[in-house]
């Protein structure tokens, strides 16, 4: 268990409004990451942070924000929610205080979020 | 850029049947190499790991070995089990982490 809650874990919003997921750690890792999961596409990367206030988009980060304002908090923006969003949403840290090729990333049990 | 390829599902076996779930990558550095597996309705969870060439990951009767000259990592298990139904996926990490796509698994008793 590393230490990853996610928020809400189920959403059904509209087209058009503005939602965010949350995600929280309790051992002060430094890297953490949002990814999509979707069918035919495996784990993509929406953005990662690799300390408070430093951020960087991953492949699919169009149409997504991200804020990190303290270390244990890694939120996730969707500014205004579109049906090609409708996925499932992990959160995730890497252990160790370094990306080293060599450190495990481990994942929360995701966010399923529905656009209609 | 950095990518991987296994073994498209989905794959059902009979229970106690040999396992293998291929996969390669492309990568420019020397990555380490990851399995992980999801459970219905869950998040992943990691399998197993190697980072260096010929090292062999190991976890729950599940092996897969770092070949470097074939830019492989197999996963293997000698004997499945109806536990074992699930989706696989190989990721690599350089500076991300890069997933392939994923492979069902369904063991029938």
């Amino acid at each position: 268990d590393a230490g990853i809650t996610q928020s809400p874990r189920h959403k059904v919003t509209e087209t058009g409004t503005p939602v965010t997921l949350r995600c929280h750690q309790t051992e002060n890792h430094r890297y953490m990451y949002w990814y999509r999961q979707d069918p035919g596409h495996g784990l993509r990367l929406i953005h990662y942070s690799y300390g408070v206030k430093d951020t960087d988009k991953g492949e699919v980060s169009d149409g997504y924000s991200v804020s990190r304002s303290k270390t244990e908090d890694f939120l996730l923006t969707l500014e205004s929610a579109t049906s090609s969003q409708t996925s499932v949403y992990f959160c995730a840290i890497s252990e160790g205080q370094e990306s080293a090729a060599g450190n495990t990333i481990y994942f929360g049990e995701g966010s399923w979020l529905t656009v209609v | 850029g950095d990518s991987v390829t296994q073994m498209e599902g989905p794959v059902t076996l009979s229970e106690e049947a040999f396992l293998t779930i291929n996969c390669t990558y492309t990568a420019t550095g020397y990555p380490s190499l990851f399995w992980y597996v999801q459970y219905p309705g869950e998040g992943l969870q990691l399998l197993l790991k190697a980072t260096k060439a010929d090292d062999k990951g190991s976890n729950k009767g599940f092996e897969a070995t770092y070949r470097k000259e074939t830019t492989s990592f197999h996963l293997e298990k000698g004997s499945v089990q109806v536990s074992d139904s699930a989706v696989y996926f190989c990721a690599l990490r350089w500076e991300k982490l890069t997933f392939g796509t994923g492979t069902r698994l369904t063991i029938i008793p």
